[in-house]
C-alpha cells in the first residue's frame, strides 16, 4: 500500500495562500490522492481528490506533479478556520481503503 | 441530506466486556468503512463493507468485527475489550460501486469515543 510523507506542521497568515505539499513516490497508476482535514478530533472532512490531472473545488485547489510522486494541496484564502491537521492519502485502488499518515498541522495565525 | 451518523457518541467500557458501535451511511450510499484513531497509531483502517460483503479487512485481531445490514447501516463489535481499545472509532460511507475504477468522495461520521477502564 503506497505511503505519504508530509512536513509535520506549517504556518500560514490569515489570508494568504496555504500550500500543504505530500509525497507519495510508490503511488501506483491507477491510485488516487484524497486530501482530509481534522478539526479536534471530529471526524475528518473531506477536501478534494484527483488522480493525475489538476483538481479545484469550492474549498481548495490540488496540484499532482506529471510523474505523480508528489502533490500540492492550496487553499487560496486562509482564514482561522482553517486550522487543522491536514491528511494526505492514498486511497489503495478499488477500496474504499483510505491509508492515512502523521499528517500535517497547519496553524493559521491573524 | 444528512450526514453520517454514528452512535453512542460516548462510550466507557471496563476491561473483559464488549461493544457493538453502530453507523447509519448518507442515504443512498452502499459502502461502509471503519477506522480506529488513537494518539499512538493515529487513523488506521479497520474494514470496509459493501452490499453487506466485507471486502477489506485491516490488520487488527479478530476481536474486531463488523457488519452490514441490507439497508446500508453497519455495527461493528468489540469483544473482550482491552485498555488499549481505547479509541475514537470512525465510519465513513461513499455511494460508488468501486469495482468501476472510479473515485468517490468518502464522508465520515463523527465518531464514537470509547474508553476502556
Amino acid at each position: 500500500d503506497a505511503k505519504t510523507t508530509q512536513p509535520p506542521s506549517m504556518d500560514c497568515a490569515e489570508g494568504r495562500a496555504a500550500n500543504l505539499p505530500c509525497n507519495h513516490s510508490t503511488i501506483s497508476g491507477n491510485e488516487y490522492v484524497y486530501w482530509y482535514r481534522q478539526i479536534h478530533s471530529q471526524g475528518p472532512q473531506y477536501i478534494i481528490h484527483g488522480l493525475k490531472n489538476n483538481e479545484t473545488n469550492e474549498m481548495a485547489s490540488l496540484i499532482i506533479t506529471e510523474d505523480r510522486k508528489s502533490s500540492t494541496l492550496i487553499l487560496p484564502h486562509a482564514t482561522l478556520r482553517d486550522t487543522a491537521v491536514y491528511y494526505c492519502i492514498v486511497r489503495v485502488y478499488n477500496t474504499d481503503k483510505l491509508i492515512f499518515g502523521t499528517g500535517t498541522r497547519l496553524q493559521v495565525f491573524p | 441530506k444528512a450526514g453520517v451518523t454514528q452512535t453512542p457518541r460516548y462510550l466507557i467500557k471496563t476491561r473483559g466486556q464488549q461493544v457493538t458501535l453502530s453507523c447509519s451511511p448518507i442515504s443512498g450510499h452502499r459502502s461502509v468503512s471503519w477506522y480506529q484513531q488513537t494518539p499512538g497509531q493515529g487513523l488506521q483502517f479497520l474494514f470496509e463493507y459493501f452490499s453487506e460483503t466485507q471486502r477489506n479487512k485491516g490488520n487488527f485481531p479478530g476481536r474486531f468485527s463488523g457488519r452490514q445490514f441490507s439497508n446500508s447501516r453497519s455495527e461493528m463489535n468489540v469483544s473482550t475489550l482491552e485498555l488499549g481499545d481505547s479509541a475514537l472509532y470512525l465510519c465513513a460511507s461513499s455511494s460508488g460501486q468501486q469495482t468501476s475504477g472510479r473515485a468517490y468522495e468518502q464522508y465520515f461520521g463523527p465518531g464514537t469515543r470509547l474508553t476502556v477502564t
